[in-house]
């Protein structure tokens, strides 16, 4: 699976946008953007993931560069309980006879802040 | 998604002893993941559970030391061996419903090995 670099933290004002940056230079064709967050002592939460069109749920947004070779999650509206570690993951597409594993980086933490 | 549950929340365990972690979820899944979060570090998966066939496992890990099983498509176990001071971590179940839905986490077994 292609491997995946974010920046190790950032900070974020509460209320404004934090935009989380994701390189995937060797994605390939049949690859996933993933993004889970972790807070502290719970299980990973899944946010959101994408193929090549930019998508939107309620809780952020997915914007994925034309090559694919790069990715941004935005969180539109950062509050305090935003504050979390974020993961970007590639995840082979699944078939009928296999699933796509997800592995998972070191991640960005990322500290919303009054 | 999925309510996953499991048990113990918590533990500490002897050394040489061995503990089995239950994953409960609260509709039927396809697949479903073990991994371990090391304390201070990202997620790594252990194995991938079928129902019905042996568990796949990644390197580094292995049956004798972390048997698993998956008697239904709701219920799995992990157990974790002739534990020592080294296998200190939280233990997270994950489950996909299909090959292609966002993997869903619980919120871990955390565990301390003296």
């Amino acid at each position: 699976d292609a491997k995946t670099t974010q920046p190790p933290s950032m900070d974020c004002a509460e209320g404004r946008a934090a935009n989380l940056p994701c390189n995937h230079s060797t994605i390939s064709g049949n690859e996933y953007v993933y993004w889970y967050r972790q807070i502290h002592s719970q299980g990973p939460q899944y946010i959101i993931h994408g193929l090549k069109n930019n998508e939107t749920n309620e809780m952020a947004s997915l914007i994925i560069t034309e090559d694919r070779k790069s990715s941004t999650l935005i969180l539109p509206h950062a509050t305090l309980r935003d504050t979390a570690v974020y993961y970007c993951i590639v995840r082979v597409r699944g078939t009928t006879d296999s699933w796509g594993k997800l592995q998972f980086g070191a991640g960005t933490q990322v500290v919303v802040t009054p | 998604s999925a309510v996953i549950s499991q048990k113990p929340s918590r533990d500490i365990c002897q050394r040489g002893t061995s503990l089995t972690i239950q994953c409960q979820v609260d509709s039927q899944v396809t697949m479903m993941f073990w991994y371990r979060q090391q304390p201070g570090q990202s997620l790594t998966l252990i194995a991938t559970a079928n129902q019905g066939s042996e568990a796949t496992y990644e390197s580094g890990f292995v049956i004798d030391k972390f048997p698993i099983s998956r008697p239904n498509l709701t219920f799995s176990t992990l157990t974790v061996s002739n534990m020592s001071p080294e296998d200190s971590s939280i233990y997270l179940c994950s489950v996909g419903r299909d090959s292609n839905s966002p993997l869903h986490f619980g919120n871990g077994t955390r565990l301390t090995v003296t």
